[in-house]
């Protein structure tokens, strides 16, 4: 009955490759977000998806690209990973946006070597 | 340019005792705070909030203060115990705006039993 989950939690891979992380929540929620958790421990959105709209999308570099089928899935792919890639990922659903809690699935640890 | 700061990156406090966490952040138009709560290998998880209309929110344990005029909230749990042991982040938003979170980096509190 996980709430908010993430697949893969690891995920190790060349410089160069294409890879994608998917997000998953059933908690009815409209509004999916990513996160990018730097080497500094700060949590940066990344984008934001409202019944599969979206509604942020911050300074991150186009190789990142967000897709949501529908409001209860938002993956992330990303394209010619490289080094400053490596990252904890998480993503998170709120039922509206705004003030509603976030809940976080449990992240997905990327190393590019 | 980070908007929300935790300056102590880490707390260690014996049980029982009370835990202190500090946040301040520079954006006076954030209208909502939040704390959130992270064990290793998890996402976080929330905790409590408060709106800029109120100085105090009280939880169980849990209270969290907001000084508006000092830009600077804090989290007192009251009696600390060794479960509170995590990675505990500070978040301000805008109601009304894109649903959008700025994270602090993140204090990490130790309870010694």
């Amino acid at each position: 009955d996980t709430a908010v989950s993430q697949t893969p939690k690891y995920l190790v891979t060349q410089m160069g490759n294409d890879k994608s992380i998917k997000c998953e929540q059933n908690l009815g929620h409209d509004t999916m977000y990513w996160y990018k958790q730097d080497s500094k421990k700060f949590l940066k959105i990344m984008f934001s998806y409202n019944n599969k709209e979206l509604i942020i999308n911050e300074t991150v570099p186009n190789r990142f690209s967000p897709k949501s089928p529908d409001k209860a899935h938002l993956n992330l792919h990303i394209n010619s990973l490289e080094l400053g890639d490596s990252a904890v990922y998480f993503c998170a659903s709120s039922l509206r946006g705004n003030t509603d809690t976030q809940y976080f699935g449990p992240g997905t640890r990327l190393t590019v070597l | 340019d980070q908007q929300v700061k935790q300056n102590s990156p880490s707390l260690s406090v014996q049980e029982g005792r009370i835990s202190i966490l500090n946040c301040d952040y520079t954006n006076s138009m954030f209208d909502y705070f939040l704390w959130y709560k992270k064990y290793p290998a998890e996402g976080p998880t929330f905790l409590i909030s408060i709106s800029s209309i109120k100085d105090k929110n009280e939880d169980g344990r849990f209270t969290v203060f907001l000084n508006k005029s000092a830009k600077h909230l804090s989290l007192h749990i009251v009696p600390s115990q060794p479960g509170d042991s995590a990675v505990y982040f500070c978040a301000a938003g805008l109601s009304g705006s894109a649903r959008q979170l700025t994270f602090g980096s993140g204090t990490q509190l130790t309870v010694l039993p």
